[in-house]
Order: structure tokens, then sequence, then C-alpha cells
């Protein structure tokens, strides 16, 4: 039972348009998100994260919005660019266990830009 | 600052033997995890260690041993590969109260 879904697992945008990633989660015991961005043969880098506490976190070209009460988080880039070509992983924590801060992962999303 | 490094990059295995991935940070980092990732996959919790001389099962320990000897090293076992351990590990660290994890490049290995 997945409890954190990314239901597209491919986005095309071109270069200079908006990127619109999305995620879905299950279980409201998570109380911080977080996007991961991964280049083939690389580890996933942390990119941007949010509270549950807050709607909206922003950081440069890179913005994430959530919405609590539907229990989905999406992230914006604009505008997008060719180095912005990778794969998105969404991760969500908060859920009491002892692997300190466990994440859990989605599936992830491969994002193509285009020039 | 090299952060979090794996070793080795790349390894190919028979089906039965044993083999050892090791991951260091030198962040000081109380916490580390070892991930499995998968074509179409997410990542996937092996094992964790909370601590030096601490372990415990993550979402798929089955095959997989840990040690934490030294709080800076995290080591990751297989002690008789199977195919359907075909796949990409990644080690992470953090601290404790914080949520984002740091990864290394992975190890990719192939059990054949």
């Amino acid at each position: 039972d997945q409890q954190v879904k990314q239901n597209s697992p491919s986005l095309s945008v071109q270069e200079g348009r908006i990127s619109i990633l999305n995620c879905d989660y299950t279980n409201s015991m998570f109380d911080y998100f977080l996007w991961y961005k991964k280049y083939p043969a690389e580890g996933p880098t942390f990119l941007i994260s949010i509270s549950s506490i807050k709607d909206k976190n922003e950081d440069g070209r890179f913005t994430v919005f959530l919405n609590k009460s539907a229990k989905h988080l999406s992230l914006h880039i604009v505008p997008s660019q060719p180095g912005d070509s990778a794969v998105y992983f969404c991760a969500a924590s908060g859920v009491e266990s002892q692997a300190g801060t466990a994440l859990i992962f989605g599936k992830g999303t491969t994002l193509s830009v285009s020039s | 600052n090299a952060g979090v490094t794996q070793t080795p990059k790349f390894r190919v295995l028979k089906t039965g033997q044993s083999m050892t991935l090791l991951c260091a940070q030198d962040m000081n980092h109380e916490y580390m995890y070892w991930y499995r990732q998968d074509p179409g996959m997410g990542l996937r919790l092996i094992h964790y260690s909370v601590g030096e001389g601490t372990t415990a099962k993550g979402e798929v320990p089955d095959g997989y041993n840990v040690s934490r000897l030294k709080k800076q090293n995290f080591l990751l076992g297989l002690e008789s590969a199977a195919p359907s351990q075909t796949s990409v590990y990644f080690c992470a660290s953090t601290e404790p109260g914080r949520e984002t994890q740091y990864f290394g490049p992975g190890t990719r290995l192939l059990v054949l």
C-alpha cells in the first residue's frame, strides 16, 4: 500500500515554461514533505521541503505547495531549464518510528525539459 | 568535505557470492540509512542505524545484514547474493531531529 504516490511517471515541458510535479499521500500523520532531484548515475539531492504548518515554500525558481485537506503537494519550477531534466522524488516523514526521521518515497517523476 | 561516499560504484556478482558495500560520511551524522532503488520504484529502506553500535530493520531487510562499528561508517552485507538483489543501493545520513537526509552516489549491483 503506497503511502506516497506520484501518479505521473513522466512530464515533458518546453524551456521557459512552468513544470508542475504532483504528489499525493495517504497518511495524515506525515508532517514534513521533501522533494529530491536525481540525475542518472548520481544519488538523490535535496531540493526543497515544506512543513505541514505551511502551505507554501519558495526557493528561487522552485515552489512547493501543500494542500493538507486534499493530502496533496506540488512542486512548481518556473521557468524550466534543460538542466532541470531529472527524476524528482516526493518524500514524506513524521510517522512515529525508531528509524529517526524515516522518509517514505514516491516512485518518482521523470521531467524532460526541451530547449 | 566529501559528504557521503560509497564503495564500490559498480559490482557484478554471481548467485550465492557474498559482498560488503561500504558507506562513509564525514559530517559526524548520528543516523545512517541503506536504501535500494529498483526501476519504476521509489527508494525503499533496507536497514538503518541511529548510532554507533546500533542497527535495525527497515521495510525490505531480508537477505541483508548491516554493521555500524564506527560512527562514520555503515556497512551493508549480502551473505548469499540472489538475482532479486540486483539494484542500485544508496546510503544516506542525517542528524536527529532533521528530516533532510544526505545521499551518497550509489552502488550499482548486478547479480547473475
